[in-house]
């Protein structure tokens, strides 16, 4: 199974700030996802992370809120641009392996 | 629409008490997941479900997969307060350019009591 390491795991952040939540998976692998998690939520896709293209983004999800690199097939970084209290929430990030989807520790972000 | 309906989202039970939690999808798919999550953690994969009629027992955890219903069900035998957590069903879609992502269930919180 992939391992993924996603950081940072926290972060507490200033409204209209912008924060950068980093992926690395220790394998490499073709699709690479981001999902967010409300408090008390279950998961929301935000985008898939494409390796040499523009993210594929899902509705309500714009790529100037939420642009995503891809740069290589073991890394991904999603932004969260512009922030404010409703962005709180957890940030995951995941990857596909054969049939498996492996997900990273998240990142818990506040935003006052 | 594109539908995974969980439940019950919230469960109470007795240690050593029996239970079934379910999951009905709206369409066609390849593959199904279960994950735990615990409190502040990220998600604990459990098992996955690729073909009709599968079934896979982890300890006290037992998933099974109905393609035809579009259910699947993850049953619990003889719970101990260790198995407190939310689970997650997820169903693998390929539709338009997003392939290989997942959707999501709202969870089912399960609370193992002494």
């Amino acid at each position: 199974s992939a391992v993924i390491s996603q950081k940072p795991s926290r972060d507490i952040c200033q409204r209209g700030t912008s924060l950068t939540i980093q992926c690395q998976v220790d394998s490499q692998v073709t699709m690479m996802f981001w999902y967010r998690q409300q408090p008390g939520q279950s998961l929301t896709l935000i985008a898939t992370a494409n390796q040499g293209s523009e993210a594929t983004y899902e509705s309500g999800f714009v790529i100037d809120k939420f642009p995503i690199s891809r740069p290589n097939l073991t890394f991904s970084t999603l932004t969260v641009s512009n922030m404010s209290p409703e962005d709180s929430s957890i940030y995951l990030c995941s990857a596909r392996q054969g049939p498996g989807a492996f997900f990273g520790q998240g990142t818990r972000l506040t935003v006052v | 629409e594109l539908k995974v309906e969980q439940n019950p989202l919230f469960l109470s039970m007795q240690e050593g008490k029996n239970y079934t939690i379910y999951c009905n999808y709206s369409t066609t798919s390849d593959r199904l997941y279960w994950y735990r999550q615990d409190p502040g953690k990220s998600l604990e994969s459990l098992f996955v479900l690729l073909s009709n009629g599968a079934v896979k027992q982890e300890g006290r955890l037992m998933a099974s997969l109905d393609t035809k219903a579009r259910l699947s069900t993850l049953h619990i035998t003889a719970a101990v307060h260790d198995l407190s957590a939310t689970y997650f069903c997820a169903v693998g879609f390929n539709y338009g350019g997003s392939q290989g992502n997942l959707i999501f269930g709202k969870g089912t919180k399960l609370s193992v009591k002494p």
